[in-house]
């Protein structure tokens, strides 16, 4: 399986500010996504990076709240735009690697807005 | 909305004994199985994945399909201590690579 890397690992940030989440993969890989995992709950897709194009977004999530970027094979970054406490969660990216439907997850960015 | 529903527990079992954990799906058209395994404040492991129905055992553990029935369950022979989690039910939406996750079933072992 892939390595993959998040950062920052956690932060806490202010409400009306914004924060861009990195994930390094060591190979490349087909398909990246972001989930969010709010408190006690399970995991939500937010969108599917896409390589050199618009991210794909699940129904509740739009690009302006939600900014990704994935400029290559290896890395993709999500922001989380205009934050409030309500955006407190986990975020967690994944990969897809080969023709396994198989996903990988990331460390996860452990976020809190205050 | 499609639907993937676990019991949320707590599940607890002995030290030794089999944990038989359950998870139905809504969505007919679903190829792909997967267990995850989430220690708290770490992220999801992956324990097994299945797309065809029956059983398939990887070490103690052991994934069962059933596509008519709609339900997957994760049996773990030999409980320890440190298969203290929650595992997360995930099931392949219609674009055949996004996860549709359960809310995870929360799995204690006693001593």
């Amino acid at each position: 399986s892939a390595v993959i890397s998040q950062k920052p690992s956690r932060d806490i940030c202010q409400r009306g500010t914004s924060l861009t989440i990195q994930c390094q993969v060591d190979s490349q890989v087909t398909m990246m996504f972001w989930y969010r995992q709010q408190p006690g709950q399970s995991l939500t897709l937010i969108a599917t990076a896409n390589q050199g194009s618009e991210a794909t977004y699940e129904s509740g999530f739009v690009i302006d709240k939600f900014p990704i970027s994935r400029p290559n094979l290896t890395f993709s970054t999500l922001t989380v735009s205009n934050m409030s406490p309500e955006d407190s969660s986990i975020y967690l990216c994944s990969v897809k690697a080969g023709g396994s439907d198989t996903q990988y997850f990331g460390p996860g960015t452990r976020l809190t807005v205050l | 909305q499609k639907e993937v529903e676990q019991n949320s527990g707590p599940l607890s079992v002995p030290e030794g004994a089999i944990a038989s954990l359950n998870c139905t799906y809504s969505d007919r058209g679903s190829q792909s199985f997967f267990w995850y395994r989430q220690y708290s404040g770490k992220s999801p492991e992956l324990i097994m994945f299945i797309y065809s129905n029956g059983d398939k055992e990887d070490g103690r553990f052991t994934a069962q399909l059933n596509k008519a029935s709609q339900y997957v369950s994760l049996l773990i022979r030999d409980s320890q201590p440190s298969d203290s989690a929650t595992y997360l039910c995930a099931v392949t939406d219609d674009s055949g690579y996004a996860l549709n996750f359960g809310k995870g079933t929360s799995l204690l072992v006693t001593p």
